[in-house]
C-alpha cells in the first residue's frame, strides 16, 4: 500500500521562509506533487518531481530524494494569502495518485 | 467557465436515499477521478477511470457506484446513503500522461442525516 507522512500543522509570520515536509512509503512511485487547499476550495496544483532535486516556480520550491523517500515544499517571502493546507501526493505508475492527510499553514502578520 | 464542474455544489438528504454527484469537464482529458474528503483529512481515491470503457475502484469504494457516460462526463452515485458518507466530494481530471497534473471541480458538500 501507499502511506505519506506530514506534519499536521505549520505556523509562520509574514515574509519568513517555511519547510513542508514530506516522508512516503509506496510501491511503483513515479513522482511527488504538493497541492494547495484554501479552506472549503478545491486543491490547486503547485509543484511536480520526478527526479531528485529542487523545482523552482516563483517563490514555491519542491524538493525530493528518492533514496530517502522524502519531499519538501519550500514557501518562501510568506504573505497571508499562503494561509492554507498543503498536501503531498505520490504519483504512481498505476497512474492514480495516494495523498497525504494535509498541513495546514497559518501566516500571522 | 470552469473547466471542471461538479452538481449540486451542496446536498443535504437522509439515510437510505439514492443520490447522483455530476461532474463534467471541458478539458478533453481522458482521466476521471472521484475523490471523498473529510475534515482535516487528506483526499482518499473512490473511483477512477482512464477512458470511457475503463473504471477502477480506489481505496473506498464500498457503497459507491460509478458511471462514465462520456469522456467529458463521470457520476458518481451512492445507493443507500448512510450518515458516515457525510463528506465532501471532488471530481478531478488529468492527461494521458503519468506526470499529467490533476485538475479539481468545485466540490460538492454532502450532508446524510
Amino acid at each position: 500500500g501507499q502511506s505519506l507522512e506530514q506534519p499536521s500543522e505549520v505556523t509562520a509570520v509574514e515574509g519568513a521562509i517555511v519547510q513542508i515536509n514530506c516522508t512516503y512509503q509506496t510501491s511503483g512511485f513515479y513522482g511527488l506533487s504538493w497541492y494547495q487547499q484554501h479552506d472549503g476550495g478545491a486543491p490547486t496544483f503547485l509543484s511536480y518531481n520526478a527526479l531528485d532535486g529542487l523545482e523552482e516556480t516563483g517563490r514555491f520550491s519542491s524538493f525530493l530524494s528518492r533514496s530517502d523517500s522524502y519531499g519538501y515544499l519550500l514557501l518562501q517571502e510568506l504573505q497571508m494569502k499562503d494561509s492554507a493546507s498543503y498536501f503531498c501526493a505520490v504519483n504512481t505508475n498505476a497512474g492514480k495518485s495516494t495523498f497525504g492527510d494535509g498541513t495546514t499553514l497559518t501566516v500571522k502578520p | 467557465d470552469a473547466d471542471v464542474t461538479q452538481t449540486p455544489r451542496n446536498r443535504i438528504t437522509k439515510t437510505g436515499k439514492r443520490i447522483m454527484l455530476e461532474c463534467s469537464q471541458t478539458k478533453g482529458h481522458d482521466r476521471m477521478y472521484w475523490y471523498r474528503q473529510d475534515p482535516g483529512l487528506g483526499l482518499q481515491l473512490i473511483y477512477y477511470s482512464f477512458d470511457v470503457k475503463d473504471i477502477n475502484k480506489g481505496e473506498i469504494s464500498d457503497g459507491y457506484s460509478v458511471s462514465r457516460q462520456a469522456q467529458a462526463k463521470f457520476s458518481l452515485s451512492l445507493e443507500s446513503a448512510i450518515p458516515n458518507q457525510t463528506a465532501l466530494y471532488f471530481c478531478a481530471t488529468s492527461g494521458r500522461g503519468r506526470t499529467d497534473t490533476q485538475y479539481f471541480g468545485p466540490g460538492t458538500r454532502l450532508t446524510v442525516l
